[in-house]
Formats: structure tokens, C-alpha cells, sequence
């Protein structure tokens, strides 16, 4: 059974300190991995996705990493601004069984200006 | 697009009441997801169809949830009776493997309230 595990839980950090947000996950036959961001009483908006066979995404400020044998992904943000204040969750789709997606807890992240 | 739209917003029920969410996805997409989100159990993956046809239904808590999808631009998610412990925050996401993109585009979720 795929499990995913995000740490830390919650993160606070000043303004402008570059951060790592870990996930790891269980079950090594991916599909893919996604890195969501949820703001408080939002749905989720959709930032980074990794195939099963890609190394890294990057998006502006953003890089997801995808280390499929170990079993982790990381999200690193540059320059942390107050926007980037949110939950960021990490989310795997399996190879296997229909592509069912599993969520992690997620990191809450807060941004001090 | 106007993305993934969800409605009701806001839903404030009785026990044993029937309820009824909605949702459209974006035009285009093939997969469709329900996800039910608490502070305890965080995201949970109820079920999502392919094509309008139901592929993975194993999150369903119980029988008295049920999902439909009569055509590619509609699904419903039908809780009888609605008991406490359904309230929770239920989004509607949808896909598509066209191009290997599977980017989830989720709505803006239904805020279920059962007193």
C-alpha cells in the first residue's frame, strides 16, 4: 500500500531564506509525482509535476527534485516571499492499479515579512 | 476555460438528509476524481472515472455515498443519508493523459456541514 509522508509539518522561515520541503513515499512504481499548493479555504492549484522518468521540474522560484529509488521528492523554493505563505502538498499517482493518487499531510509553510 | 466548477460552495444539511455535489470539468478531460479533504484523514481519493466510467470506487466510504457521471461535462456525488461525520470539504478534480501531462486541475471544493 503507497503511503506518502511529508516533512516537516509546518515550516516558518524570514523573508528571502531559500527552503526544502521533503515528501517521500513508500511504493516506488510511479507514475508520477505532483507538488500542489492549497491557501487556506482554497482548492488546490497544481505547481510542479514530475514523470516517473524525469530527475527534476523547475517553474520560476521553484524546483521539484524526484529521486524514484529512494523513494523522496523535494520541493525547493528560492527567495521565500510572504506570498508563498500556503500548505504545499505532495501527491503520487501509481503505476499499477489504475492510477489511483495518494496524497501527503503537507508542509504549512509560513513566510514572516 | 473556466476551470473545474463545483457547486454548491457551501452546503448546511440535517442528518438524514440527502445531498447532492456537483461538478464540471475542464472541456477536454478524461479523468475525473472526487476528493474528500478533514483535518484528521487530509486528502482522501474517493473515486475517478475514465472516460465517464467509474475505474477506481475503493475510497467510497460507504454505501450510502454514490457517484455518477452520465456524460463528459457532469458528475455527481450523492450522499443518503448524510450523518455528522460527512462534513468536510469535497473537491472535484479533473485530467488528462493527452500529451503525458496528468496535471490535476482541482475546483474550488464544497464545504459539506451535516448538524
Amino acid at each position: 500500500k503507497q503511503e506518502v509522508t511529508q516533512i516537516p509539518a509546518a515550516l516558518s522561515v524570514p523573508e528571502g531564506e531559500n527552503l526544502v520541503l521533503n515528501c517521500s513515499f513508500t511504493d516506488s512504481a510511479i507514475y508520477n509525482l505532483q507538488w500542489f499548493r492549497q491557501d487556506p479555504g482554497k482548492g488546490l492549484t497544481s505547481l510542479l509535476l514530475i514523470q516517473s522518468s524525469q530527475r527534476e521540474q523547475t517553474s520560476g522560484r521553484l524546483n521539484a527534485s524526484l529521486d524514484k529509488s529512494s523513494g523522496r521528492s523535494t520541493l525547493y523554493i528560492a527567495a521565500s516571499q510572504p506570498g508563498d505563505s500556503a500548505t504545499y502538498l505532495c501527491a503520487v499517482r501509481r503505476d499499477t492499479g489504475g492510477f489511483k493518487t495518494i496524497f501527503g499531510a503537507g508542509t504549512r509553510l509560513f513566510v514572516k515579512a | 476555460d473556466a476551470g473545474v466548477i463545483q457547486s454548491p460552495r457551501h452546503e448546511v444539511t440535517e442528518m438524514g438528509q440527502e445531498v447532492t455535489l456537483r461538478c464540471k470539468p475542464i472541456s477536454g478531460h478524461d479523468y475525473l476524481f472526487w476528493y474528500r479533504q478533514t483535518m484528521m484523514r487530509g486528502l482522501e481519493l474517493l473515486i475517478y472515472f475514465n472516460n465517464n466510467v467509474p475505474i477506481d470506487d475503493s475510497g467510497m466510504p460507504e454505501d450510502r455515498f454514490s457517484a455518477k457521471m452520465p456524460n463528459a461535462s457532469f458528475s455527481t456525488l450523492k450522499i443518503q443519508p448524510s450523518e455528522p461525520r460527512d462534513s468536510a470539504v469535497y473537491f472535484c478534480a479533473s485530467s488528462t493523459l493527452a500529451g503525458r501531462s496528468d496535471t490535476q486541475y482541482f475546483g474550488p471544493g464544497t464545504r459539506l456541514t451535516v448538524l
